[in-house]
Formats: structure tokens, sequence, C-alpha cells
């Protein structure tokens, strides 16, 4: 089955720094997505990616559908104490329904 | 803006009952998930379901646990006999026909005592 592999597993950094965390898999996806989950929520959607190559931002964010179609990674740019949560990588093969998840990464934001 | 909504917040069962947990997925929205997070662990995926059936299942999705669509808007998942280790938080997820994100409500939280 599919094999996501999402590092780092946490991050603490200071406020204003930039962030960057990724996304492998084993096999090739057609959707990557990037999701955030604050502690008691469900995952809330931040960017989703659709195409090999493709490149979108989200205000601070930026995450990339990588060449292969078994990477992503996910940046945050000057970070604010608001980012603090646990970001996670989602991807969808082709002709395959369920959504698979990383483990996750711990951001800790210090003001 | 719509949104999947789940109830309750928070279930306390006691091993052995049985449990049902809502779902009201976005209205028009074809596909529905359910997915499980044990406390402090990443989301594992139990279950997709469209056109009326289960399209996918993980391996966690055993005998133990159905889906139902009973009506046009409500999507429910039943663990028949709850064990200790089902504890965690469920969330249920829509999304439209395509390669279109999927939208998660907000969880329930079940603990098995």
């Amino acid at each position: 089955g599919q094999q996501l592999n999402q590092s780092p597993q946490s991050m603490f950094i200071q406020e204003g720094e930039d962030v960057s965390m990724n996304c492998t898999s084993s096999s090739i996806f057609n959707t990557w997505l990037w999701y955030k989950q604050d502690p008691g929520e469900g995952p809330v959607l931040l960017i989703a990616l659709y195409k090999a190559g493709e490149l979108t931002s989200n205000g601070r964010l930026t995450a990339q559908f990588g060449i292969t179609r078994k990477d992503s990674f996910l940046n945050i740019s000057a970070s604010i104490p608001s980012d603090v949560g646990i970001y996670f990588c989602a991807g969808r093969e082709d002709n395959n329904n369920d959504m698979r998840f990383g483990a996750g990464t711990r951001l800790t934001v210090k003001p | 803006e719509p949104e999947v909504t789940q109830t309750p917040s928070h279930q306390v069962t006691q091993m052995g009952q049985e449990v049902i947990l809502r779902c009201v997925p976005i209205s028009n929205h074809l596909y529905f998930y359910w997915y499980r997070q044990i406390l402090g662990q990443k989301v594992e995926f139990l279950v997709s379901f469209y056109n009326n059936e289960i399209s996918e299942k993980s391996e966690i999705f055993d005998d133990q646990f159905s889906v139902e669509r009973p009506d046009g808007s409500n999507f429910t998942l039943k663990i028949r006999s709850t064990k200790l280790e089902d504890s965690a938080m469920y969330f249920c997820a829509s999304r439209d026909r395509g390669y279109t994100e999927a939208f998660f409500g907000q969880g329930t939280r079940l603990t098995v005592v």
C-alpha cells in the first residue's frame, strides 16, 4: 500500500523564521494536499496540488508538487505564533479513492 | 461557508457496546470518508464511500465497522462491539467529483471505558 514519509516529525523555531517540511511517497500520486490541525479540531486544508511541478502559494505558505509525483514540500515564511499546530501532508494515487496521510510535523513557534 | 458537521462531539461508551457516529457531509458532495486519529498520532484512513457503497477500506476497517448513508444527508459509522483500542478521534470528510480536496468535520472523540 501507499507509504507516506513526512519529515521532520517536529520543529521548534523562533518567530520570524522560515519553515520547510516535506513528504515522500512510495508510489506516484495525482494529488498532494497539505492540512493543518489545531488541538481538538479537524484538519483544515491549506493548499491543494494537482499537477507535477505545480507551485502554489497561500499567503505565507508555498507548496510544490514534485516532478517525480512522489514528493511534495510545504514552506512557511516569516512564522508567527498562530502557525503552531500539526501539519499533515496527504496524497491520492491515480484510480484510488482513498487519501493517505503522513505522520505529521508538529510545529512550535517561540515568540 | 458549507461545512461537514459531526455529532456527537464526544462519546463515552462501555467496552462491548455499539456506537454510531454521525456525519452530515457538505451538500452535493459525492465522496465520503471516515478517518480516525489516536491521540497524538497521525490521521488514518478507514473507509471511503461513493454511489451508495464502500469503494475502499483499510485493514483497520474490519467486521466490527460498518457505514451507512441512510438518507440523502447523513453518513454514519457504526462500531458493533467497541474495544478499548477504538478510543480515538473519528473524522468524517467529504469531497466533490474529480481531483478535489476533502473537507473535514470537527471530529467525534470516542472514549471506550
